[in-house]
């Protein structure tokens, strides 16, 4: 099993809701990733996991907020967002060898966020 | 965070060796060059990334310069299932130090052509 699964793969939420984006891999990986991409644009570093452990947050607002429950589930829970964080939200993992990533992510297909 | 340049887009006709180039400069000694490509509407998806030396796997080949100041990805003969954005990316590997922080700059958008 190769795959990195999102869900759900479409959702519309209003300003006030709270909502949550779901990531599961199966390959042993032990570092995990969100990324946020807009239309047109280069995907953008959000949060890196590492052994389950947040290592990188890359300044993004409270109102995201990731979590990794276990080695293969990571969440990204959303609250009180904007109309401008509509966007794909991609989660990546990849393998980590004595402290060191291997350098290949393996990607989802991404969710994608309509905020109304 | 060191800093990748590459062509906006490119064009290749099928069947036909495809060489797309990357400079970064500002590379540090212990920044791995990663590429990454993103067909559309998937997420992206790894190609190959190399330190020092030349690799090759069964996608594609990286060359890198001597004094690693650029590199190119090569597709020996390109389908039209290559079209994609492909990414030049620098990091480190080690994770407890930034590693793993890959940061996507534009890419090449690279057209083929039948």
């Amino acid at each position: 099993d190769t795959e990195v699964t999102q869900t759900p793969k479409h959702l519309v939420m209003g300003m006030t809701n709270k909502k949550s984006l779901k990531c599961e891999q199966h390959m042993g990986h032990r570092a995990m990733y969100w990324y946020k991409q807009k239309a047109k644009k280069p995907p953008e570093l959000m949060f890196v996991y590492s052994y389950e452990k947040l290592s990188i947050n890359e300044s993004v607002p409270s109102r995201f907020s990731p979590e990794c429950p276990n080695s293969s589930l990571l969440n990204l829970h959303l609250h009180a967002l904007q109309p401008e964080d509509s966007a794909l939200y991609l989660c990546a993992s990849s393998q980590v060898y004595r402290g060191r990533n291997t350098g290949e992510l393996f990607f989802g297909e991404g969710s994608r966020l309509t905020v109304l | 965070d060191a800093k990748t340049t590459q062509p906006n887009s490119m064009e290749s006709n099928e069947e036909e060796p495809v060489h797309l180039p990357c400079n970064h400069s500002t590379i540090s000694g212990t920044d791995y060059i990663h590429w990454y490509r993103q067909l559309p509407s998937q997420g992206p998806e790894y190609v190959i990334h190399g330190l020092t030396s030349n690799v090759n796997n069964r996608m594609a080949s990286l060359a890198i310069a001597e004094d690693r100041k650029s590199s190119t990805l090569i597709l020996h003969r390109a389908t039209l299932r290559d079209a994609a954005v492909y990414y030049c990316i620098l990091s480190g590997t080690v994770i407890y130090n930034q590693g793993g922080k890959l940061i996507f700059g534009q890419g090449t958008e690279l057209s083929v052509k039948p």
